[in-house]
């Protein structure tokens, strides 16, 4: 598609429910992120996937949380047992590998997000 | 380690005056540096980079930044703000040579309100 796809775009679910988001990129862009973003507050950076390479997790605060991405395509983000505090914003990014001079290399685009609240 | 700085959680600025929005960073290799900004209820967009070449970098909405190496600074500024570049932005950088990590690392972000 012509920009970073996500879905739902707005999910409500009761606490200790699993809940999927879905993240479709940009065609042939080879990095993707996910972040969580809270009520006025900055990004929380949740997970890393470049190419082929092992995935950064680094960022996912508990092993409620997963991710996986097939390939350079679809990735989905899992929570598992929500909480409240899980309540938040879901932002994926993708980008293609920077190539010094050209534009649209390097720089992510997002998308609109995926709203969660746990009740 | 890397890390970026964003010292001001709010900047205020009348319309029609300049506005600077400061960044400074750390990194053990060459910057990448990114500004984006994300307006009222919408995801994030990108407004410009620093790779490599001037060290003055023009971007998107009349935005403009200045990479200064001495000082690890990456300032957005913009001459004449608008009521409509209100909104919350956001200063990245990673190592460009960092081999396979390639991780973006995220300022805390900076309001900027713009007083009519």
């Amino acid at each position: 598609g012509a920009g970073v796809s996500q879905s739902p775009s707005n999910k409500v679910t009761e606490k200790g429910k699993d809940v999927e988001l879905r993240c479709d990129p940009i065609s042939g862009h080879t990095a993707l992120y996910w972040y969580r973003q809270r009520l006025g507050q900055g990004l929380e950076f949740l997970i890393y996937f470049q190419g082929n390479s092992a995935p950064d997790k680094s960022g996912l605060p508990s092993d409620r949380f997963s991710a996986e991405r097939t390939g350079e395509s679809v990735s989905t983000l899992t929570i598992q047992r929500t909480q409240q505090e899980d309540s938040a914003v879901y932002l994926c990014a993708s980008s293609l590998e920077v190539v010094p001079g050209l534009a649209n290399t390097g720089e992510l685009f997002f998308g609109e997000g995926s709203r969660l609240t746990v009740l | 380690a890397q890390s970026v700085a964003q010292p001001e959680d709010q900047v205020n600025v009348a319309e029609g005056n300049p506005l600077t929005v400061k960044c400074t960073y750390s990194v053990s290799g060459n910057p990448y540096l990114f500004w984006y900004v994300q307006y009222p209820n919408r995801g994030l967009q990108f407004l410009l980079k620093y790779i490599t070449g001037d060290n003055l970098v023009k971007g998107s909405y009349g935005f403009e930044a200045e990479f200064n190496k001495s000082q690890t600074s990456f300032h957005l500024k913009k001459p004449s703000a608008l009521v409509s570049d209100s909104a919350l932005y956001f200063c990245a950088v990673r190592d460009g040579y960092a081999g396979n990590n390639r991780k973006l690392i995220w300022g805390l972000g900076t309001s900027l309100a713009v007083n009519p």
